[in-house]
Formats: structure tokens, C-alpha cells, sequence
């Protein structure tokens, strides 16, 4: 079945660097990817997403591509702030109508 | 914006009781969903509705059902709460192809 492979962290930088957090996904077909951020105490919330191969996301200063030769959808962000500190999740959307989560990377971002 | 509330943040029940998690969003979405959320284990689909009185089992039903008797919420019960239950549950909706709206989470403890 689909799946989504992601570092687990925790990740752990100083203001102002540069993040990566990697994301792998296998699935039939073409699916959609998304990553959502949540922060302390709050549920999910919708960050990027791209629903076909070599499109971007990007919003708030994050951006993921997505590449079919790798199935992967990386996200990145050049210059993270303290508030960026919260746990990040990769998703798909395959052919079924649910999605599938990767299990959740902890960005500490340290001032 | 849509807004899935859920009515508890946190719960302490003892074992063998029958706990009840309420779930209410604004959207006429009709799609809803139960998750819950376990360290290295991220996001598991208990259970999902499409529509009014309407349920399917997601990757780990056993020890929980779901009521959906009106458009807006989406209950999910546990008939018999064991300390195994103990997590973070996290509800969702979804109106379209994309996206969810989660909410803030409901974290269960079980003693």
C-alpha cells in the first residue's frame, strides 16, 4: 500500500539556518503531496502542497518540489525563526479518497 | 474558515469506562475523520464517514466505533477504555478533493 517515509528528527538549529527535512513516499498512480505543521497544543494545519510532478509548494517562506524519478518531496526553508519550531508532517493523497502521514519530524528552532 | 472543534483538550478516564469524543465542524464538509497521534508512529485512520449515518473502519478500528447521526459531528467512542488507548485523538474534515481541517486534539489519558 502507499506509504510516506520521512526523517524523524528531532531537528534541532540555530536561527537563521538553512532546513531540509527529507520525504520519501511510494504509492500506485500519481499522487498528491502535502506537508502540514503542527504546532505546541494545535492540531494540523495545511502548509504546502503540489499535485503533480515538478510542481512547487511553497507559503511562509517553505517550499517543496515534487520529483517523481525520486518520489520524494523534501521541504526547505533558507533562513528558519524560532516560531518555525513545531513537528512536521508529509502526506499523500493516492487513488483512494484518504491520505496517508508520514510519522511527524520536531523542529526546535534555538534563538 | 472552517472549523472543526472538538470538545474536550484533555481527558483522564479509567480503565473499562465508556468514553465519548465529540467532534463538531461548520463547513457542511462531508467528509470526516478520526485520527490519533502517537510518537514515531505519527497520524493512524480510526475511522471515517462520508456522510450521515455513514462509517468505515479505518487501519486500527478494534476498541472504538463512530456515530455520525447528523452532517456536523462525528462522535467516536470508546466502549471499554484500556491504558493502551492512551493518546493524542485528533479529528478532521474535508469539503473536497484536498486538504483536511484538523482539530485541536483531544489528549486521553487512561488510568
Amino acid at each position: 500500500g502507499d506509504s510516506v517515509t520521512q526523517m524523524e528528527g528531532p531537528v534541532t538549529l540555530s536561527e537563521e539556518a538553512f532546513l531540509t527535512i527529507n520525504c520519501t513516499y511510494t504509492a500506485t498512480g500519481y499522487p498528491s503531496l502535502f506537508w502540514y505543521v503542527q504546532y505546541p497544543g494545535e492540531g494540523l494545519q495545511l502548509l504546502l502542497k503540489a499535485t503533480k510532478a515538478d510542481d512547487k509548494g511553497s507559503n511562509k517562506g517553505f517550499e517543496a518540489t515534487y520529483r517523481k524519478e525520486t518520489t520524494s518531496f523534501h521541504l526547505e526553508k533558507g533562513s528558519v525563526q524560532v516560531s518555525d519550531s513545531a513537528v512536521y508532517f508529509c502526506a499523500l493523497r493516492g487513488g483512494g479518497q484518504n491520505f496517508v502521514f508520514g510519522p511527524g519530524t520536531r523542529l526546535s528552532v534555538l534563538p | 474558515d472552517v472549523k472543526v472543534t472538538q470538545s474536550s483538550r484533555y481527558l483522564v478516564k479509567r480503565t473499562g469506562e465508556k468514553v465519548f469524543l465529540e467532534c463538531v465542524q461548520d463547513m457542511d464538509h462531508e467528509n470526516m475523520f478520526w485520527y490519533r497521534q502517537d510518537p514515531g508512529l505519527g497520524l493512524r485512520l480510526i475511522y471515517f464517514s462520508y456522510d450521515v449515518k455513514m462509517k468505515e473502519k479505518g487501519d486500527i478500528p478494534e476498541g472504538y466505533s463512530v456515530s455520525r447521526e447528523k452532517k456536523e459531528r462525528f462522535s467516536l467512542i470508546l466502549e471499554s477504555a484500556s491504558t493502551n488507548q492512551t493518546s493524542m485523538y485528533l479529528c478532521a474534515s474535508r469539503g473536497g478533493p484536498e486538504g483536511y481541517t484538523f482539530g485541536s486534539g483531544t489528549r486521553l489519558t487512561v488510568v
